[in-house]
């Protein structure tokens, strides 16, 4: 089955650039969701697609995606931005997420 | 706009089987897949499976086969999730989630609790 590896935790300071990857075989020929979730709420996409953006969700987010690996980029980062972030493929007809980045804003 | 509306929360005791609900709006309910995601308290997302509220066809990850059925009644746009011989490993929250023009929108959330 397939696998998407995300790092634990990523720290930035405010109002810097954060980037969270998320590695898959060949990741590079799927197609890439982002999901935030904040403490005691439910996921909300912030990217879909590698790199298009909901309506409603800042264009300080970005994605891009090629080779073994995804990038989530949060620019001038907010305390706000704090959350879990997942990403997440479609393998066949199966969702795949990965374990999940812990974003902490200094 | 679209949303996806979840039953309230729920305690089993063990063996039991619980069934949540997820009501849409604002979209064409039959024309995409539902799926459903659990959460356990401090752990990252799991598929659970699919559902196509047009066909009934579905599809379950093998840790759940035998234990879930995913249905729909689409006369009041309303998906199921029913899940057996509940355990406390299954203490969780229940999301379901649908992909409409590619892009995924979420319920809130059911919380299940398992307890004797």
């Amino acid at each position: 089955s397939y696998e998407l590896s995300q790092a634990l935790s990523v720290s930035v300071a405010l109002g810097q650039t954060a980037r969270i990857d998320c590695a898959g075989n060949n990741i590079g020929s799927k197609s890439v969701q982002w999901h935030q979730q904040k403490p005691g709420q439910a996921p909300v996409v912030v990217i879909y697609r590698d790199k298009n953006r909901p309506s409603g969700i800042s264009e300080r987010f970005s994605g891009s995606n090629s080779g073994n690996t995804a990038t989530l980029t949060i620019s001038r980062a907010q305390a706000g931005d704090e959350a879990d972030y997942y990403c997440q493929v479609w393998d066949s007809n199966f969702w795949v997420f990965g374990g999940g980045t812990k974003l902490t804003v200094l | 706009q679209i949303q996806l509306v979840q039953s309230g929360a729920e305690v089993k005791k063990p063996g039991a089987s619980v069934k949540v609900s997820c009501k849409a709006s604002g979209y064409t309910f039959t024309f995409y897949d539902i799926n459903w995601v659990r959460q356990a308290t401090g752990q990252g997302l799991e598929w659970m499976g699919w559902m196509n509220p047009h066909s009934g066809n579905t599809g379950y990850t093998q840790k759940f086969q035998g234990r879930v059925t995913m249905t729909s009644d689409n006369s009041i746009s309303t998906a199921y999730l029913e899940l057996s011989s509940l355990r406390s490993e299954d203490t969780a929250m229940y999301y379901c989630a649908t992909l409409y023009m590619a892009q995924p929108f979420w319920g809130q959330g059911t919380l299940v609790t398992v307890s004797s």
